[in-house]
């Protein structure tokens, strides 16, 4: 089956330092790789869409200078929290999608940043 | 402005009882719907997706979708404590089909046993 792991499940860090987060693909090919934050009421913000072959899309009110992401290779992915503050605690989530084989999204458990 | 909501907030039902939620979009460029089931500690997982007007069902979901009136339902019979959740209706606009979602305000579920 397709599953998305995510490292570390959870993490806290002081304000103003960063954090780098992983997501792993296993069992599909990840070509699309969307990153979002999910707030402490539950609501989703869209942070990234990086797919394979082509440029990194940041939505409004997220950078690259902010949240870097790398996509390397078909299986994993990876996003840097820089310069966190108190605003950036939620869960970040890892949608991960295999165009070939898949209309859906497979979600990892997320990444739960909490900053002191 | 949340381009898509959701109704109910919550919503409680017995054990055995159906559950109805409601996702209505305001972007008329959404054309692609999927409903995603959370548990607490986990990430979302897709129920199931609708993309043409009418009824899908799986098992004992059912979802509906209005394309005129840009609304979306989910409807869960036989409800099962372990359907307590909080439950996103995601969409997705033309052309862009699974890559980038919009989620819902969310609507928690929880039967009682």
């Amino acid at each position: 089956g397709a599953l998305v792991y995510q490292y570390p499940r959870r993490t806290i860090c002081k304000s103003g330092t960063s954090m780098r987060m992983e997501c792993q693909a296993v069992g599909f090919q990840a070509t699309s790789v969307a990153w979002y934050r999910q707030s402490p009421q539950k609501t989703f913000e869209l942070i990234a869409l990086s797919t394979v072959n082509s440029a990194i899309k940041y939505e409004q009110n997220f950078t690259q200078e902010k949240f870097p992401i790398s996509h390397p290779n078909l299986s994993f992915s990876s996003m840097t929290v820089l310069n966190a503050y108190l605003e950036d605690r939620g869960l970040y989530l890892c949608g991960a999608r295999d165009w070939q084989n898949y209309a859906e999204q497979f979600f990892g458990p997320g990444t739960r940043l909490t900053v002191l | 402005q949340q381009k898509v909501q959701q109704s109910p907030e919550s919503l409680s039902v017995p054990e055995g009882g159906m559950a109805s939620l409601n996702c209505t979009s305001s972007d008329r460029n959404f054309q692609y719907f999927w409903w995603y089931r959370q548990h607490s500690g986990e990430g979302p997982k897709a129920l199931m997706s609708i993309f043409s007007d009418g009824d899908k069902k799986e098992g004992r979901f059912t979802a509906h979708l209005n394309k005129a009136s840009l609304h979306v339902s989910l409807h869960i019979r036989d409800s099962q404590p372990s359907d307590s959740a909080l439950y996103f209706c995601a969409a997705s606009e033309r052309g862009n089909m699974g890559y980038k979602l919009t989620f819902g305000t969310g609507t928690s579920l929880l039967v009682d046993p």
